[in-house]
């Protein structure tokens, strides 16, 4: 079955410009989740959605970031204005389920290479 | 400190060689996952542990919880092995976000 894919892979965006990266997930799953991959670094956690609802977005580093999932499946993560310290590798991952018992398996996304010049 | 903390950095090995990456966390956690990342790829699951040991092929995982250590090893190492390993944990009472280490870059020599 198809994983989770994101959409654009690689993004060039000039300094003031606002982006928009795209997630879709495994089909079914419940929990979406975005990361940020900094060069040499591991993934932060950026925000959370169970079905629409986010219920976390406590790793969002600015309110230039913003993050929607309307209908519970796909997701889209806006950047406005971006910054040069915005460059990373934005990773998406889903799971079936999750909660503060038990833990689920993340199945990530080939990630979207933002390089801000 | 970071919350999830690997050892080492960098790793080179040559074929064959027994392999160990090392990962402590200092946060109380649900389950502790191993991830693999080629350069360029995305990242692929290895293992999810709360307790005990699991093994795949040539990889087994650890985790002690009453030590809050973890350590990912390879057995009969192969150039196919290189890539960055990443420990990542599940805060217990958490949503499900993860955690992750710095990451642990292999390179497998032939």
């Amino acid at each position: 079955g198809a994983g989770v894919s994101q959409s654009p892979r690689y993004k060039v965006a000039k300094r003031g410009q606002d982006v928009a990266l795209r997630c879709d997930p495994i089909s079914g799953h419940v929990s979406l989740f975005w990361y940020q991959q900094a060069l040499g670094q591991g993934p932060e956690f950026l925000t959370y959605f169970q079905n629409e609802a986010q219920l976390d977005k406590s790793g969002l580093p600015s309110d230039r970031f913003f993050a929607e999932r309307p209908e519970g499946s796909v997701s889209t993560l806006k950047i406005q204005r971006t910054q040069q310290e915005d460059s990373a590798v934005y990773l998406c991952a889903s799971s079936e389920q999750t909660s503060g018992v038990f833990s689920y398996e993340q199945y990530f996304g080939p990630g979207t290479r933002l390089t801000v010049t | 400190k970071n919350e999830v903390e690997q050892s080492p950095q960098n790793l080179t090995a040559q074929e064959g060689e027994f392999i160990t990456i090392n990962c402590s966390y200092s946060v109380g956690i649900s389950a502790l996952h191993w991830l693999q990342q080629h350069p360029g790829g995305g990242i692929v699951s290895l293992f999810m542990l709360s307790s005990g040991k699991k093994k795949h092929g040539r990889l087994i995982a650890t985790i002690n919880i009453q030590e809050k250590h973890s350590s990912l090893h390879i057995t009969a190492s192969h150039p196919r092995d290189s890539a960055v390993y990443i420990c990542a944990v599940s805060p217990s009472g958490n949503t499900g976000k993860l955690i992750f280490g710095q990451g642990t870059t292999l390179q497998v020599k032939p």
